[in-house]
């Protein structure tokens, strides 16, 4: 059974494009992240969520809108793709203020 | 904000040689976690340290923190194949604080 998953595994797609990821947790966990991880594999968090409320928003573009229907679940929305979005976007969840967290397998989004 | 440099960047052994990865923090640490990544794949959890001078080990890897130098090492012993992959150590500033990653350490295990 996966722990998180997330969908899709790859998405290609052109500049000016919206695009949707999403992500779904089956442990119980009330805190869920989205992570950016660049070419260079470094990892940095974008937001987080805790049951269905933003507790975590670093500095990223408004282009990219989190959404919680539920705390099983937190998809991440992206209008106006650019190039500079081309990256391995990371899920994971984690019970509030544990450091342990459970990754997704990520989504490869590239922007042509 | 808190930064993490990890070192050194890449590390290519022979299998069976014990080696040892570091991992140091810019500011105070209120933990330090160690991840593990597969190329293609999500990270897992590996060990949590909070306290100074504590080690943990699992199987043969074995995590140690320096709370006065900010620092943590992981030390592989006798590695093998599987341990090929990027370790990645995450720290916490505070409690409840987003939890900041160093940009990792890609190792390679040759049979």
């Amino acid at each position: 059974d996966t722990a998180v998953s997330q969908t899709p595994k790859y998405l290609v797609t052109q500049m000016g494009n919206d695009k949707s990821i999403k992500c779904e947790q089956n442990l119980g966990h009330d805190t869920m992240y989205w992570y950016k991880q660049d070419s260079k594999k470094f990892l940095k968090i974008m937001f987080s969520y805790n049951n269905k409320e933003l507790i975590i928003n670093e500095t990223v573009p408004n282009r990219f809108s989190p959404k919680s229907p539920d705390k099983a679940h937190l998809n991440l929305h992206i209008n106006s793709l650019e190039l500079g979005d081309s990256a391995v976007y990371f899920c994971a969840s984690s019970h509030f203020g544990a450091y342990e967290q459970y990754f997704g397998p990520g989504t490869r989004l590239t922007v042509t | 904000s808190q930064e993490l440099e990890q070192s050194p960047q890449s590390l290519i052994v022979q299998e069976g040689k014990n080696l040892t990865i570091n991992c140091t923090s810019s500011k105070t640490l209120y933990g330090l976690y160690w991840y593990k990544q597969k190329y293609g794949e999500g990270l897992i959890f590996l060990m949590m340290l909070q306290k100074g001078g504590e080690e943990k080990s699992h199987e043969k890897i074995t995590a140690k923190l320096d709370e006065k130098k900010q620092q943590s090492s992981l030390h592989i012993t006798a590695s093998q194949p599987s341990h090929a992959g990027i370790y990645l150590c995450g720290a916490a500033s505070s409690a409840n604080s987003k939890l900041t990653f160093g940009k990792g350490i890609t190792l390679s295990v040759r049979p």
